[in-house]
């Protein structure tokens, strides 16, 4: 069984400072791993995955994300929040042929100004 | 990606009724998903809507609360029945075309009074 851990379910930084949202996962097999964005009152949008390749992967908004196998994480960064960024941020896994995706809790982002 | 709709958007509805909730893509997909999210809580996968075929429930779901229908390849409906307060939550549809990425729609906001 897959399983995802968001550590933090709230997380606060000031404009312009660097974002760091933690995402470790559990999985047998090699996992395809996803974020996204929840803004208030919408649904869920792709930040950015990895499935193979570069573990170094970029998102939209200036967001990236590297998994580490040793680690079995693969956390969010931007080097610069802005106040658009306030949302909520989910991690996902799933694998290939797999088709369901498992969510970890969600991390809210507050930036101050 | 694909463009998704939901329908409506929100409702709010009284116990013991049921409710509807379409899901319309732009183009053919060859998967198609139903999630909970329930109050300042992640998703919870609720089913897979097969084309043609009954829908593949999750741990926890069945067909007579939750009748899922998926006619074509571009459509599928949610129907939330004999409704508690305890199924007040956000339902969303997501969408997958033969690989490992899900996108997903703008969600319906159920209120059951």
């Amino acid at each position: 069984a897959q399983s995802v851990t968001q550590l933090g379910s709230h997380v606060s930084v000031s404009e312009g400072a660097l974002v760091l949202l933690r995402c470790n996962y559990s999985s047998s097999v090699p996992p395809y791993l996803f974020w996204y964005v929840q803004y208030p009152n919408q649904g869920l949008q792709l930040l950015l995955k990895y499935t193979t390749g570069a573990t170094l992967v970029k998102g939209i908004n200036g967001f990236e994300a590297e998994f580490k196998k040793s680690e079995t994480s693969f956390h969010l960064t931007k080097p610069s929040a802005h106040m658009s960024d306030a949302a909520e941020y989910f991690c996902a896994v799933t694998h290939q042929g797999a088709q369901k995706l498992v969510f970890g809790q969600g991390t809210r982002l507050t930036i101050n100004p | 990606s694909a463009v998704i709709s939901q329908k409506p958007s929100r409702d709010i509805c009284q116990r013991g009724t049921s409710l509807t909730i379409q899901c319309q893509v732009d183009s053919q997909v060859t998967m198609m998903f139903w999630y909970r999210q329930q109050p300042g809580q992640s998703l919870t996968l609720i089913a897979t809507a097969n084309q043609g075929s009954e829908a593949t429930y999750e741990s926890g779901f069945v067909i007579d609360k939750f009748p899922i229908s998926r006619p074509n390849l571009t459509f599928s409906t949610l129907t939330v029945s004999n409704m508690s307060p305890e199924d007040s939550s956000i339902y969303l549809c997501s969408v997958s075309q033969l690989g490992d990425t899900q996108y997903f729609g703008p969600g319906t906001r159920l209120t059951v009074l």
